[in-house]
């Protein structure tokens, strides 16, 4: 059982251009959840997703970011027009559909990098 | 504001040591709490975890945790580290119903052979 896919592992861009991230949750998971790492800082929680909804975005920078969860195919964060602020690790994490159960099961993250 | 905070950045030991991280979290209702453990090189794999019940919880690799309650604290133990347990450290909250973690800042353990 493959764990969960990010895509890229890094990723460079200039100021001004987009990145897109990509996370592939675990089979059978159906909740996604984002999170960054600024350099020298613990994660900070961004948005969670479940299947073409999303349910919490309180951590999600109000402009320019964006995520999404479509109905098939990977869940995608969104950052358009980058500036050197958002270089940092993100990660993302996949947990089973159980409302009892929050254990979250992490990829290896994106490295992004705004030059 | 919902926080989580770690007491100690860098620890350094040498193997044998016993190992004890402090976490102490601010949030008043009920939630569930998690160490996250992250090897170099590797990504973030779970430690252990406490949702209910004996709030001493026991971990993969010889860890544990006890969740005070009264104390707001999940403090990570290890009896006698070892070498191959250098990593940094994470301890987690999540508020009941809410899916997302808080996370504290991390503890880089360093073993010292």
């Amino acid at each position: 059982n493959a764990g969960v896919m990010q895509n890229p592992r890094h990723l460079v861009r200039r100021r001004g251009q987009e990145a897109r991230l990509r996370c592939s949750p675990m089979k059978g998971h159906s909740h996604v959840y984002w999170y960054r790492q600024l350099p020298e800082e613990g994660l900070k929680f961004m948005v969670y997703l479940q299947k073409e909804n999303i349910i919490d975005e309180s951590g999600m920078p109000k402009e320019r970011f964006s995520a999404e969860f479509p109905k098939e195919g990977p869940s995608i964060l969104r950052i358009q027009q980058v500036v050197r602020g958002d270089s940092a690790a993100y990660f993302c994490a996949s947990s089973p559909p159980s409302r009892e159960n929050y254990e979250q099961y992490f990829g290896p993250g994106t490295r992004l990098t705004v030059t | 504001a919902q926080s989580v905070s770690q007491h100690n950045h860098h620890v350094i030991l040498s193997e044998a040591a016993s190992l004890e991280l402090g976490c102490n979290y601010s949030y008043g209702g009920t939630v569930n709490l998690f160490w996250y453990v992250q090897y170099p090189g590797q990504h973030l794999q779970l430690l252990l975890k406490y949702f209910s019940g004996d709030p001493l919880v026991k971990g993969i690799k010889g860890f544990e945790a006890e969740f005070i309650k009264s104390k707001f604290s999940f403090n990570l133990r290890k009896p006698s580290v070892q070498w191959s347990d250098t990593a940094e450290y994470f301890c987690a909250v999540s508020p009941s119903n809410t899916g997302k973690l808080i996370f504290g800042q991390g503890t880089t353990l360093q073993v010292k052979p």
